[in-house]
């Protein structure tokens, strides 16, 4: 258990439909990140919240949106689904708060990933 | 902008052969560089990471990479080859230092390993 936690796990849905995707950061960890894995375009970056705010956004297309709630836990929301929206959506979690050092960068420590949630459009 | 190249989208060795995945990157900055493993049907798992100070890493399963400056490689390897170890390989950079940075990765080498 990475600690990072993604519901659900697998997901089918119709096109034209809208999807919730949920992730729980590990516990400490103030960055959430989104990637969308899929056979043709591989590792995707999505978007990055760090403590609630977007940091950076990659390709996510507008019928994507995603936030980050004040207890950490993220959503990415798909709407307008189509059928190559199926992939797997990975999110992972960085930044450990450390009082004794505002100057840290989170990417010293890598990124803990969750296990995945598994989108079929059919 | 950082990027990652990796060679080979497949490589296949024997039980107990040396492991060589390639990796080369592009950054206008000092990097940071990761290999992470993913199983089937798992998330991505942090293998190793080459920050600063010694080049020569050391990760987990008996893994390690050299960061080599000249070169912009970072490739991973591996003196034996265990059936354990067939899975795909990501080679990734720090986009930048701050805390807006975002890791890129590279498409991924497949690893499979024959008995």
């Amino acid at each position: 258990d990475s600690g990072v936690t993604q519901t659900p796990k697998h997901l089918i849905t119709a096109t034209g439909q809208r999807v919730t995707l949920r992730c729980s950061p590990r516990s400490g960890d103030l960055s959430v990140y989104w990637y969308q894995q899929s056979l043709d375009q591989g590792l995707q970056f999505l978007i990055h919240y760090y403590n609630g705010e977007e940091r950076a956004k990659g390709n996510i297309l507008e019928r994507f949106s995603a936030q980050q709630f004040p207890d950490l836990h993220s959503e990415l929301n798909l709407s307008s689904l189509e059928l190559g929206d199926s992939a797997l959506y990975f999110c992972a979690s960085s930044a450990r708060q450390s009082p004794a050092n505002y100057g840290y960068t989170p990417d010293l420590y890598g990124y803990t990933f969750g296990s995945g949630t598994r989108l079929t459009v059919v | 902008a950082q990027s990652v190249t990796q060679l080979g989208s497949h490589v296949s060795v024997s039980e107990g052969a040396l492991v060589l995945l390639r990796c080369n990157y592009s950054s206008s900055v000092p990097p940071y560089l990761f290999w992470y493993v993913q199983y089937p049907n798992q998330g991505l798992q942090l293998l190793l990471k080459y920050t600063t100070g010694a080049t020569l890493v050391k990760g987990i399963n008996g893994f390690e990479a050299e960061f080599k400056k000249s070169e912009t490689s970072f490739h991973l390897t591996k003196p034996s080859a265990h059936m354990s170890d067939a899975a795909e390989y990501f080679c990734a950079v720090s986009e930048g230092r701050s805390s807006a940075s975002k890791i890129i990765f590279g498409s991924g080498t497949r690893l499979s390993i024959r008995p």
